[in-house]
C-alpha cells in the first residue's frame, strides 16, 4: 500500500450507532489530520495531530473523537451522530505540521447518518 | 487571519480549449498558496505551491499558476484542457503560525470538459 488509505470507503450508520473510521499513511509523515467536506461549504478542518499529539481540535462537537496510536494511524470515533453530520471525511498527512500546505489525502470514508 | 476566494463554481470549457481557474487570497504577509484537484471519488491531490522566488509556478499534469501580489491573485491555468481534467479545483492559502502552518481552502471549482 502507498500514499494515504481510509477504510470503510462508505458508511451508513444509524444515529445511536458507534463507528469509526481509520486512516493509515505509509508516507512517514510526522502530522496528520481530519477533515469534513460537505456539499458546497469549505474543507472544514476538525483535528491536527503532530507525532501522535492533538495540536488542533477546531470545535469539534464530542460527537467525534479522535485517535492517534502512532504518527501512521489515525481513527476517528463516531457516536449519536446527527443527520447533518453525513459528509465526506477526508484524512491528510504532511510530513510536518508547518508544511501543512503540502498534504497527501486519503479517498475519503462518505458516512451517510440515518 | 487569512482567506480564499474562488468566485467561479462552475466552468465549463472544450476540451482542447485554454483554461483559468480564479483565485484571490487574502493575507497581512507573503502567503503559501497552493492549487488541489479532486477527482470524483478521490481525496485532493496537489497540483502546484508557491512560496516564494519566480511568480510562474509549474505544476503536475501541465498545470501553472501566477503569483501577482498586486491583484492578490493566484490563477491556475492549462494550454489546452483534456477531458480526464474533469475534476474540482481547490485554491489553498497557508500561514505560518510558530511551529505550523494554518491553511485555509477555497470552496472549489467545478470544471466540466465537453468534447
Amino acid at each position: 500500500e502507498t500514499g494515504v488509505t481510509q477504510t470503510p470507503r462508505h458508511l451508513v450508520m444509524g444515529m445511536t450507532n458507534k463507528k469509526s473510521l481509520k486512516c493509515e499513511q505509509h508516507l512517514g509523515h510526522n502530522a496528520m489530520y481530519w477533515y469534513k467536506q460537505s456539499a458546497k461549504k469549505p474543507l472544514e478542518l476538525m483535528f491536527v495531530y503532530n507525532f501522535k499529539e492533538q495540536t488542533e481540535n477546531n470545535s469539534v462537537p464530542s460527537r467525534f473523537s479522535p485517535e492517534c496510536p502512532n504518527s501512521s494511524h489515525l481513527f476517528l470515533h463516531l457516536h449519536t451522530l446527527q443527520p447533518e453530520d453525513s459528509a465526506l471525511y477526508l484524512c491528510a498527512s504532511s510530513q510536518e505540521p508547518d508544511r501543512a500546505g503540502e498534504q497527501y489525502f486519503g479517498p475519503g470514508t462518505r458516512l451517510t447518518v440515518t | 487571519a487569512q482567506s480564499v476566494t474562488q468566485p467561479d463554481i462552475h466552468i465549463t470549457v472544450s476540451e482542447g480549449a485554454s483554461l483559468e481557474l480564479r483565485c484571490n487570497y487574502s493575507y497581512g504577509a507573503t502567503p503559501y498558496l497552493f492549487w488541489y484537484v479532486q477527482s470524483p471519488g478521490q481525496g485532493l491531490q496537489l497540483l502546484l505551491k508557491y512560496f516564494s522566488g519566480d511568480t510562474l509556478v509549474q505544476g503536475i499534469k501541465g498545470f501553472e499558476a501566477e503569483f501577482k501580489r498586486s491583484q492578490s491573485s493566484f490563477n491556475l491555468r492549462k494550454p489546452s484542457v483534456h477531458w480526464s481534467d474533469a475534476a474540482e479545483y481547490f485554491c489553498a492559502v497557508g500561514a505560518r503560525s510558530g511551529g505550523y502552518q494554518k491553511v485555509t481552502f477555497g470552496t472549489g471549482t467545478k470544471l466540466q470538459v465537453i468534447p
